[in-house]
């Protein structure tokens, strides 16, 4: 079965600073990755999404990520931090021809003024 | 475009009463949809999944008689809690799949259920 490991549950950014949240997998087929993130009370939004194509993927606001399969990692960046961007962002896992995703911990993410 | 919504974003019971909330794919028809539940700063459980016309497949674990799935639609599923405890008390979450295998979701905006 397919996993994901994120690693420290809130993570404090200042306004302007670089955003990086991590996210490590585990399988044993090639992965789809995926990045969202959930604001309180909210169902969860699609950042971006790794299928198999370009290794640097790009989403929205912003938000990039790269999977490196050397690494298993797919960590999440930002630049630089806006007020807007605090929030909980989850990395989740799946395989070609299964919508189940297998979703990490999740990161609350707080931006300083 | 893959608009899901749920319905209600929040309701509040009295221990022993019956609530159901509805997933609703608005602009595409979803041949499978997911629940899950999700605690106060915790991660997303999935508890069942729904294919229309068919059974829902829950997760181990997850009581069938307590959460009811029902997929009588290509563009409706319900949950509906019954009996529902305080411990029932959460925020649960759809998602839609539009069928093409890729894994991404569709998620609705959630439904917070407190059970007094």
């Amino acid at each position: 079965a397919q996993s994901v490991t994120q690693l420290g549950s809130h993570v404090s950014v200042s306004e302007g600073a670089l955003v990086l949240l991590r996210c490590n997998y585990s399988s044993s087929v090639p992965p789809y990755l995926f990045w969202y993130v959930q604001y309180p009370n909210q169902g969860l939004q699609l950042l971006l999404k790794y299928t198999s194509a370009a290794t640097l993927v790009k989403g929205i606001n912003g938000f990039e990520a790269e999977f490196k399969k050397s690494e298993t990692s797919f960590h999440l960046t930002k630049p630089s931090a806006h007020m807007s961007d605090a929030a909980e962002y989850f990395c989740a896992v799946t395989i070609y021809g299964n919508n189940r995703l297998a979703f990490g911990k999740g990161n609350q993410v707080v931006v300083i003024p | 475009g893959a608009v899901v919504s749920q319905h209600p974003s929040r309701v509040i019971c009295k221990s022993g009463t019956s609530v159901k909330i509805e997933c609703r794919s608005l602009d595409f028809q979803a041949t499978t949809m997911f629940w899950y539940r999700q605690f106060p700063k915790q991660s997303l459980m999935l508890m069942a999944t729904s294919n229309e016309g068919s059974k829902a497949t829950y997760e181990q674990g997850v009581e069938k008689d307590k959460f009811l799935i029902n997929h009588a639609s290509l563009t409706l599923s319900t949950l509906t809690v019954t009996s529902a405890h305080p411990e029932d008390s959460s925020f649960y979450i759809c998602s839609a799949s539009r069928g093409q295998n890729t894994g991404e979701l569709f998620f609705g905006e959630g439904s917070r259920l407190t059970v007094l």
